[in-house]
């Protein structure tokens, strides 16, 4: 079975500060990886994703993660935050191929402080 | 883009009571799906729907059950909600390529 690890609950961070939220994820088959973030009184929506190839992946507004096999790790990273990038982030793993389950972390919930 | 919508916002039910929470995608998709959301807990999947009238327990599947009669429209049901199930659930379609979600229903159970 699949499982992610979200190892912050909450990241405060100063506002152009650099930041990383990190994730860790167990599976014994080859996966996808995903991070999905969700603003205040919105549904998730898709940041960034890891399906194949580069391992470096960038995403929507400024954010980047890099898929590290041997760690099993999947780290989000922005080198400068901005007060809209408040919102709580989630980590996220499933099977490749087809349809699968996708199972989500716990959410590590992003301060950006003025 | 791809639409979700979900019918309620917010709802409050009684102990007992059953509760239906309706999902809506506009993009012919024949993947949709329910997770609950808690704090410190982050989303558990309780069902999913490969197609019509086809669906799979997801993760926590216990105390609902779900219908989808046409492909657009996918029905949480709460047989005999308890307080244990106020929660944030949010619906959704796609595939886990990329998934797309509404933007929730808050229920509380009094």
């Amino acid at each position: 079975a699949q499982s992610v690890t979200q190892l912050d609950s909450q990241v405060p961070v100063f506002e152009e500060a650099p930041v990383e939220l990190r994730c860790n994820y167990s599976s014994s088959v080859s996966v996808y990886l995903f991070w999905y973030v969700q603003y205040p009184n919105q549904g998730l929506q898709l940041l960034l994703k890891y399906l194949s190839g580069s391992t470096l992946v960038k995403g929507i507004n400024g954010f980047e993660a890099e898929f590290n096999k041997s760690q099993t790790s999947f780290h989000l990273r922005k080198p400068s935050v901005h007060i809209s990038d408040t919102a709580e982030y989630f980590c996220a793993v499933s099977e490749s191929g087809g349809y699968q389950k996708v199972t989500f972390g716990i959410g590590t919930k992003l301060q950006v402080i003025p | 883009d791809v639409k979700v919508t979900q019918s309620s916002r917010y709802l409050v039910k009684r102990t007992g009571e059953k509760v239906f929470l309706e999902c809506v995608q506009d993009m012919d998709h024949e993947n949709m799906f329910w997770y609950r959301q808690d704090p410190g807990l982050g989303l558990r999947l309780i069902y999913f729907s490969y197609d019509v009238k086809m669906k799979e327990k997801g993760d926590i599947p216990e105390g609902y059950s779900v219908s989808r009669e046409k492909k657009e429209r996918f029905s949480l049901i709460l047989e005999s909600a308890s307080t244990n199930q106020t929660s944030m659930y949010l619906c959704g379609t796609g595939l886990n390529e990329k998934l797309f979600f509404g933007s929730g229903t808050q229920l509380s159970v009094l």
